[in-house]
């Protein structure tokens, strides 16, 4: 168990709608992650949040939105859905800033766009 | 944008015997390079990292090997055991950032 929690686990959808994932980073960490899995796809990085601020950004499209509250957690609000955003998305935290620290994945939250 | 180049994409191994997964990086300004492992339906968890003031790193059966000039570094696991089988994450961080790139992941397969 790594100490990062996400909700919720499974989450089946329709087209063009909007959904929330959480992630509740492990106890003292500061930084969190978002990742999308696809299919026989690698971990393709989405976003970095520090403290409540955005530090770094990937390839995260327009539709997909997050935040980091003040009591750390994060959500990854992901809008418009389309079936290729079907994917395992993972949420991981580390201790600072720096992407060069350990990162601690969530068990991920799958979702479906049917 | 630059890329982690991981191979091969699925290995086969008897048990015992020795897995070796590759990976090539782009030019990095962070020395940093991590190695993760994933169990099906769980999330990717550390395994092995190394930051290259040595050009190896071993841990039990894991070792990290190290190639600078190559930009090249690769996972050896020894005595490979069916308990091994996972997908394989090689990272490196990319440009003069040090946000992580994944590589493409190897699925291992280890038979008794």
């Amino acid at each position: 168990d790594s100490g990062v929690t996400q909700t919720p686990k499974h989450l089946i959808t329709a087209t063009g709608q909007r959904v929330t994932l959480r992630c509740s980073p492990r106890s003292g960490d500061l930084s969190v992650y978002w990742y999308q899995q696809s299919l026989d796809q690698g971990l393709q990085f989405l976003i970095q949040y520090y403290n409540g601020e955005e530090r770094a950004k990937g390839n995260i499209l327009e539709r997909f939105s997050a935040q980091q509250f003040p009591d750390l957690h994060s959500e990854l609000n992901l809008s418009s859905l389309e079936l290729g955003d079907s994917a395992l998305y993972f949420c991981a935290s580390s201790g600072s800033q720096g992407g060069t620290d350990t990162q601690y994945f969530g068990p991920g939250t799958r979702l479906t766009v049917l | 944008q630059q890329q982690v180049k991981q191979s091969p994409q699925s290995l086969i191994v008897q048990k015992g015997g020795i897995s070796i997964i590759n990976c090539a990086y782009e030019n990095t300004a962070f020395d940093y390079f991590p190695w993760y492992q994933q169990f099906p339906g769980k999330g990717p968890a550390l395994l092995i990292a190394i930051r290259p003031d040595v050009s190896e790193k071993k841990e039990g059966r894991f070792t990290i090997s190290f190639n600078k000039s190559a930009k090249q570094f690769s996972l050896h696991i020894m005595d490979s055991q069916p308990g091994d089988s996972a997908t394989y994450f090689c990272a490196a961080p990319q440009g003069n950032t040090d946000k992580l790139i994944f590589g493409t992941g190897t699925r291992l397969q280890v038979f008794p």
